[in-house]
């Protein structure tokens, strides 16, 4: 079955601290996307990178990196020099085919970051 | 702002009642994906509309039912209100059949509902 775990619930950091947020994925399709969404006290999913399994190249983006992992089934986020503005809860998502080209999406529980002044 | 609007904002029903979520698609997008979101729990996927009809559907019962309508906007309506339907419903839109769509859902910021 497709199932997405985070077992980090809760993490707190100080300011300009660096962090890890872990994501491991089960999947049977050889063809799948990867996600990550950061969902602040306002509730709404900000959309933050999506990876397909073909593309195993990590990335990053400002402060933001990602570390994708097929042999070990892992999609790591990592923060550098953490702000206070990243204190949010983070999903990790991956992708399930519908049939006429659409995806619903499999969400992990969430890891809620704190960040302290 | 993902230009995904859902409305109300928070809404309070009683057990047993009806009630009836609506969404407005990012412009452009023609799909709608339904989720429910508990207290600390990730999304769940109820169900998918696309080109007006369902496609997809989770492990939700019939009372949980949708509509979208030609220009893309959806409905969520839930019947006979139950205690554990009190959540955050959250609505995703998307391009469908377009390669540079990428398959990336962007959100609203969700229906709070209490079932009292």
């Amino acid at each position: 079955a497709q199932k997405v775990t985070q077992a980090q619930t809760e993490i707190s950091v100080v300011e300009k601290e660096d962090v890890t947020l872990d994501c491991v994925y089960e999947t049977r399709d050889t063809t799948y996307y990867l996600f990550w969404y950061k969902q602040p006290p306002s509730g709404e999913l900000v959309f933050l990178i999506r990876r397909n399994s073909f593309d195993e190249q990590n990335e990053i983006s400002g402060r933001y990196s990602w570390n994708f992992q097929k042999s070990t089934s892992s999609f790591n986020f990592t923060i550098t020099a953490s702000q206070v503005v990243d204190s949010a809860v983070y999903f990790c998502a991956l992708s399930e085919a519908q049939g006429s080209g659409t995806y619903k999406y499999i969400f992990g529980t969430g890891t809620r970051l704190k960040v302290l002044a | 702002e993902t230009g995904v609007t859902q409305s109300p904002t928070h809404l309070i029903k009683t057990r047993g009642q009806q009630v009836t979520l609506r969404c407005s698609s990012q412009s452009g997008h023609n799909t709608v994906s339904w989720y429910q979101q508990a207290l600390g729990q990730g999304p769940q996927f109820i169900f998918q509309y696309y080109r007006e009809e369902e496609n997809g559907r989770g492990n939700f019962p019939p009372r949980f039912s949708g509509l979208q309508f030609p220009n893309y906007s959806s409905e969520l309506n839930v019947n006979a209100l139950e205690l554990d339907d009190s959540a955050l419903y959250l609505c995703a839109s998307s391009l469908t059949g377009r390669k540079s769509a990428k398959n990336i859902q962007y959100f609203g910021a969700g229906t709070r509902l209490s079932v009292l």
